[in-house]
């Protein structure tokens, strides 16, 4: 079974839409990311958590919002999708003091 | 200017050559230095992982640091069609919250 695990692997859907992306890891680890990787613009942190009690803002965090549900579980919903969030989608994992990051095999999103 | 800049290639070579992939950086602070492979439809994957300035080889690969310069590279010996993929620097420093990416250079090594 994979360490870090995303669901959907693929989705397509409409403007306006509501969708959350979710994450679960069986690493055991403290640190959630949530990372939206562009053509061009390599991965750019979106969110990031470090315990179930914190969260906070990566670099383009504006129009997304996240959850942590439990040490193993963080989701990303997108409120009201856009064109322009259409990307692929990684949640990462990683422990305090341990600067890698462990990655999803990514949520693939389009937006139309 | 980005914090981070790599060359997105393409890069292609024929199997056995030396491949040498680089990114600069303009934050001196950076200490933390990684490499992460990534596959098609797969996310990244670390391969390697060296703290300040130097060299890390494992295998048929060899990481190095140039502080001074602000430059990074991956050297891999023997380049096998399996080697393949994006290839994405990504560094950090002492208290940062997360790491900054390069965009990736994409290899390809030909049989």
């Amino acid at each position: 079974d994979a360490d870090v695990t995303q669901t959907p692997r693929n989705r397509i859907t409409k403007t306006g839409k509501r969708i959350m992306l979710e994450c679960s890891q069986t690493k055991g680890h403290d640190r959630m990311y949530w990372y939206r990787q562009d053509p061009g613009l390599g991965l750019r942190l979106i969110y990031y958590s470090f315990d179930v009690k914190d969260i906070n803002k990566g670099e383009i965090s504006d129009g997304y919002s996240v959850s942590r549900q439990a040490q193993a579980k963080f989701s990303l919903s997108l409120e009201s999708a856009i064109p322009n969030q259409t990307a692929l989608y990684f949640c990462a994992t990683g422990s305090a003091g341990e600067q890698p990051q462990h990655f999803g095999d990514g949520t693939r999103l389009s937006i139309l | 200017q980005k914090e981070v800049e790599q060359d997105p290639g393409p890069l292609s070579v024929p199997e056995g050559a030396i491949v040498s992939l680089n990114c600069t950086y303009s934050n001196s602070a950076f200490q933390y230095f990684m490499w992460y492979r990534q596959y098609s439809r797969k996310g990244p994957e670390l391969l390697m992982y060296t703290y300040s300035s130097g060299n890390k080889e494992d295998g048929r690969f060899t990481a190095q640091v140039d502080k001074s310069s602000k430059y990074i590279s991956l050297f891999i010996r023997d380049s096998q069609p399996s080697d393949s993929a994006t290839y994405l620097c990504a560094m950090s420093r002492t208290g940062a919250n997360n790491l900054f990416f390069g965009t990736g250079t994409r290899l390809t090594v030909i049989p």
